[in-house]
C-alpha cells in the first residue's frame, strides 16, 4: 500500500477484555515497529520485527502484551486483561530495512481508551 | 540511558517569520537522527533524517542540523505559515532498533 495502515482507528474496551491492533505495513518493508504514546509520557519503544529473525520484545511493559508477525507483512498486537493505564495511542511504523538507514514510516495509529 | 530533550516545549511566533526548535540528547554514539510533525490526533509524519555522518538536511523551508558531538540538532523553519502549526518531535537511533523520541515542541503559527 502507499502508506503504513493500522485499524481500528479508535478503540473503546472494559477493563479486563482483550485488544487486537493491527498494522499493515507498506509493501516491502521487511522493518515493523510498535511504539506506544501515552499522554505525558510520549512515545515508547514495544517491539521490533525484521523479517524472519526473533522479534525484539525488549520494550513490552508486561506479559499481557504479546505481538505476532504474519509472513513477514501484517502485524497483530495484542492485549490481554487490559488496564486503564493501557490507555495511549498505539503507533506502528515501517522501515524497508532494519538500521533506519531509510528512515521510519508511521502509520495514523489506533486509539485505545480502557474504561 | 539515552535522554531527549526538546525545548521548547511550545512555541508561537506571527505567520511569515523564521524559527528554529531545538534538540538535544546525551549520549552522541547514534545511528541517526529523524525529526517528524504530529498534528493532533494523527500519527507522525517525517521530515527529515539525519545519519550520524552528515551535518545537515534541507527539504523546501526546512533545514536540520546535527552536531553530534554537542548532543545537538536544529530544525529551522523559513517563512513558517499556518499549515505549520504541529507538534514537532525528534527521535534519535542508536545501537539496536529502537528509536529514543524528544519531548516534542508544540508550534503554533499565528495568521
Amino acid at each position: 500500500g502507499a502508506g503504513v495502515s493500522q485499524s481500528p482507528s479508535n478503540k473503546v474496551t472494559e477493563k479486563g477484555k482483550d485488544v487486537e491492533l493491527r498494522c499493515d505495513p507498506i509493501s516491502g518493508h521487511t522493518a515493523l515497529y510498535w511504539y506506544r504514546q501515552s499522554l505525558g509520557q510520549g512515545l515508547e519503544f514495544l517491539i521490533y520485527f525484521q523479517g524472519n529473525s526473533a522479534p525484539d520484545k525488549s520494550g513490552l511493559p508486561s506479559d499481557r502484551f504479546s505481538a505476532e508477525r504474519t509472513g513477514g507483512s501484517v502485524s497483530t498486537l495484542t492485549i490481554q486483561r487490559t488496564q486503564q493505564e493501557d490507555s495511549a495511542v498505539y503507533l506502528c511504523a515501517s522501515s524497508p530495512t532494519g538500521g533506519g538507514f531509510y528512515g521510519y514510516t508511521f502509520g495514523s495509529g489506533t486509539r485505545l481508551t480502557v474504561v | 540511558k539515552q535522554e531527549v530533550t526538546q525545548i521548547p516545549a511550545a512555541l508561537s511566533v506571527p505567520e511569515g517569520e523564521n524559527l528554529v526548535l531545538n534538540c538535544s540528547f546525551t549520549d552522541s554514539a547514534i545511528y541517526n537522527l529523524q525529526w517528524f510533525r504530529q498534528d493532533p490526533g494523527k500519527g507522525l509524519t517525517s521530515l527529515l533524517l539525519i545519519q550520524s555522518s552528515q551535518r545537515e538536511q534541507t527539504s523546501g523551508r526546512l533545514n536540520a542540523s546535527l552536531d553530534k558531538s554537542s548532543g545537538r540538532s536544529t530544525l529551522y523553519i523559513a517563512a513558517s505559515q499556518p499549515g505549520d502549526s504541529a507538534t514537532y518531535l525528534c527521535a534519535v537511533r542508536q545501537r539496536g532498533e529502537k528509536l529514543t523520541f524528544g519531548t516534542g515542541t508544540r508550534l503554533t503559527i499565528i495568521p
